[in-house]
């Protein structure tokens, strides 16, 4: 099996940082990456596929990047609505998540 | 826009059989290139795939499950079922029905249920 592995699994931030998270393949998944992102009680959310294409409807502040066996999820000027938490998702082999990232208000 | 719905017991005893519906309205399952999926969350804790189907009858489950598990579909009502058999404690989850689109030979999940909490009692 792939693994996915995030970090850091808890980040503090405030409103305007500019914050990263990172996923680590244990094998190359070229770029079939996607990112999701899960507020408390609520489904996840998808926002980033292949890596680094953006859904429709997803604020342009998201950004992913990557291949292989590293990836970043960026989120530029954080917004109040961001604080949650980040999952990868690599889909080369079967489909494996990363365990979370959560970002707090620091 | 597509809406997923899962329904079923929240409470299952342990050893039996969970079963779960999903509903998918505002597109049809029989779409090329969808794959619809369940993914579980345990309390607290990640995510975790549980398998697929295609319109067709095609089904693919996660190795750590697939002696367990069962999807089928009901193209008639835009629907698929998946069923958990000897659950255990383990299995209490939240249960999510998601569609997958196809991309060279994975999927990502664009769309979500609302997911429905399963509690496995002893």
């Amino acid at each position: 099996d792939i693994q996915m592995t995030q970090s850091p699994s808890t980040l503090s931030a405030s409103v305007g940082d500019t914050v990263t998270i990172t996923c680590r393949a244990s094998e190359s998944i070229s770029f079939w990456l996607a990112w999701y992102q899960q507020k408390p009680g609520s489904p996840p959310r998808l926002l980033i596929y292949k890596a680094s294409t953006l859904t429709t409807g997803v604020p342009s502040r998201f950004a992913g990047s990557g291949s292989g066996t590293q990836f970043t999820l960026t989120i530029n000027s954080l917004q109040p609505d961001d604080f949650a938490t980040y999952y990868c998702q690599q889909y080369e082999s079967y489909y494996t998540f990363g365990g979370g990232t959560k970002v707090e208000i620091k | 826009q597509v809406h997923l719905q899962e329904s079923g017991p929240g409470l299952v005893k342990a050893s039996q059989t969970l079963s779960l519906t999903c509903t998918v309205s505002g597109g049809s399952i029989r779409s090329d290139g969808l794959y619809w999926t369940w993914i579980r969350q345990r309390p607290g804790k990640g995510l975790e795939w549980i398998g697929y189907m295609y319109y067709s009858g095609y089904t693919y489950y996660n190795p750590s499950l697939r002696s367990r598990v069962t999807t089928s579909v009901d193209t008639s009502k835009n629907e698929i079922y998946l069923k958990l058999s000897s659950v255990t404690a383990a299995d209490t989850a939240v249960y999510y029905c998601a569609r997958g689109v196809r991309q060279w030979r994975g999927d990502y999940f664009d769309y979500w249920g609302q997911g429905i909490l399963v509690t496995v009692s002893s």
